[in-house]
């Protein structure tokens, strides 16, 4: 159980394009996903938590307006990044949580690979 | 930020025990403590999470000392396939619970 999928696995884009991302929880209902960047070598990093129904939350130094995110079902949120250009390629992976109180797990998606050309 | 260390990298023998030591000494009373591993190129993927009491399941085994500051986990048989970038987080109740990602131990298993 808990398995998280995304979609694309990898996208090559054009500078200036739109990119959307989903991310679907297969097994589970998640009120709450979260989204982060990992770039070559470095760890992961947080960038929002998605909340179904309700904005997201960014955390500092996110654009929000670059990085447009929508939870309209309890098992798909989506990542649109805005006029990509090169520095945006990275690695980007979701999360959703299952469970409740202080022993919710998060199970992540497989990532997307997104180069900006 | 990160609450935990834990050493850059290590190497194991294929078909031998792994032991990942973490240290967590600023950790409070009710967070709790998770383990994730990457493979390369991969999603993190969920090994095991405990609170106090060591915890076991099919992949790995969570020793946690009795005063919550270290905690140690064991992957029984190490095979190739466990080699991966393993995280130990506490989530952390300043943080809003969110997992915070630091660098983590590098873990190679030599055949």
């Amino acid at each position: 159980g808990a398995v998280v999928s995304q979609h694309p696995s990898r996208v090559i884009c054009k500078s200036g394009t739109s990119v959307k991302i989903e991310c679907r929880s297969l097994d589970f209902q998640a009120t709450t996903m979260f989204w982060y960047r990992q770039f070559p070598k470095q760890s992961l990093m947080l960038m929002a938590t998605s909340n179904e129904g309700s904005k997201a939350t960014y955390e500092q130094g996110v654009e929000k307006d670059k990085f447009l995110i929508n939870h309209a079902s309890l098992t798909l949120s989506t990542l649109t990044v805005t006029s990509a250009h090169p520095e945006d390629s990275s690695f980007y992976i979701c999360s959703a949580s299952v469970g409740s109180g202080l022993a919710k797990t998060q199970y992540f998606g497989p990532g997307t690979r997104l180069l900006v050309l | 930020d990160a609450k935990t260390t834990q050493p850059p990298s290590m190497d194991c023998a294929e078909g031998r025990a792994a032991n990942l030591p973490c240290n967590h000494s600023t950790i409070s009373g009710n967070e709790y403590v998770y383990w994730y591993r990457q493979i390369h190129s991969q999603g993190p993927q969920y090994i095991i999470h405990g609170l106090k009491n060591n915890e076991t399941n099919e992949m790995a085994s969570l020793i946690i000392t009795e005063d919550r500051k270290s905690s140690t986990l064991i992957l029984p048989h190490a095979t190739l396939r466990d080699t991966a970038v393993y995280y130990c987080i506490v989530r952390d109740r300043s943080n809003d619970y969110k997992l915070s990602f630091g660098a983590g131990t590098t873990v190679t298993v030599r055949a």
